[in-house]
């Protein structure tokens, strides 16, 4: 019963270090995301996957490149990382095609916490 | 483009209290629309939705009616416990061809 299982939770970055942020869903879904979640700004999506094999920006990509391993996997690295990416990161799940839609949900996992020095 | 507005917290109510939680949407089409809540530590979680117009969401006692006239979702809970205590983001979201807005989230704290 784990649904989205992102790692890790916590991590603390120099300017200009990269990093790999996992998520894996088990349950079958079609289309994954990356939010990243500011105090005041709430979610902004940053990539997104319609389907496995296809990725694509979202309202925020700027500095982040993901991948979309399988259908399970979805990871989101920062190349080289800046302050301005301090955040809470946040990946979900969806079972339709390209998004939730009108009536289906977004699952989401607990959260990796970054702070980049 | 389209849009989600929710009235600035945080939001401190005493236990048994009545809660509402205002959200207000800007969109084309006929959009559905959610409340997720964010526990501490946890990730978002569907709390309710509605897909139509004058259609009532409810769940653990929370609900939330869309008023296409008024173009809101408002949250309401008649009475509060402790454990109510997180924050709750509004969305709307419309085909599988477009992506989920949030609102910027309103936290909620419930004291004994």
């Amino acid at each position: 019963n784990a649904g989205v299982t992102q790692t890790p939770k916590f991590q603390v970055l120099k300017t200009g270090q990269s990093m790999t942020l996992q998520c894996a869903q088990d349950m079958n879904h079609n289309s994954m995301y990356w939010y990243r979640q500011d105090p005041g700004m709430g979610l902004r999506l940053i990539y997104y996957s319609a389907s496995e094999g296809t990725t694509d920006k979202g309202e925020v990509p700027n500095g982040y490149n993901v991948s979309r391993l399988n259908k399970r996997e979805f990871s989101l690295r920062l190349e080289s990382a800046a302050p301005s990416q301090t955040s809470v990161y946040f990946c979900a799940s969806s079972r339709g095609w390209g998004g939730p839609g009108l009536n289906e949900k977004l699952f989401f996992g607990s959260g990796t916490q970054l702070s980049v020095l | 483009g389209d849009s989600v507005t929710q009235m600035e917290g945080p939001v401190t109510l005493s236990e048994e209290a009545f809660l509402t939680i205002n959200c207000t949407y800007t969109a084309t089409g006929y959009p559905s629309l959610f409340w997720y809540v964010q526990y501490p530590g946890e990730g978002l979680q569907l709390l309710l939705k509605a897909t139509k117009a004058d259609d009532k969401g409810s769940n653990k006692g929370f609900e939330a009616t869309y008023r296409k006239e008024t173009t809101s979702f408002h949250l309401e809970k008649g009475s509060v416990q402790v454990s109510d205590s997180a924050v709750y983001f509004c969305a709307l979201s419309k085909t599988s061809y477009d992506k989920v807005i949030f609102g910027p989230g309103t936290s909620l704290s419930v004291i004994p």
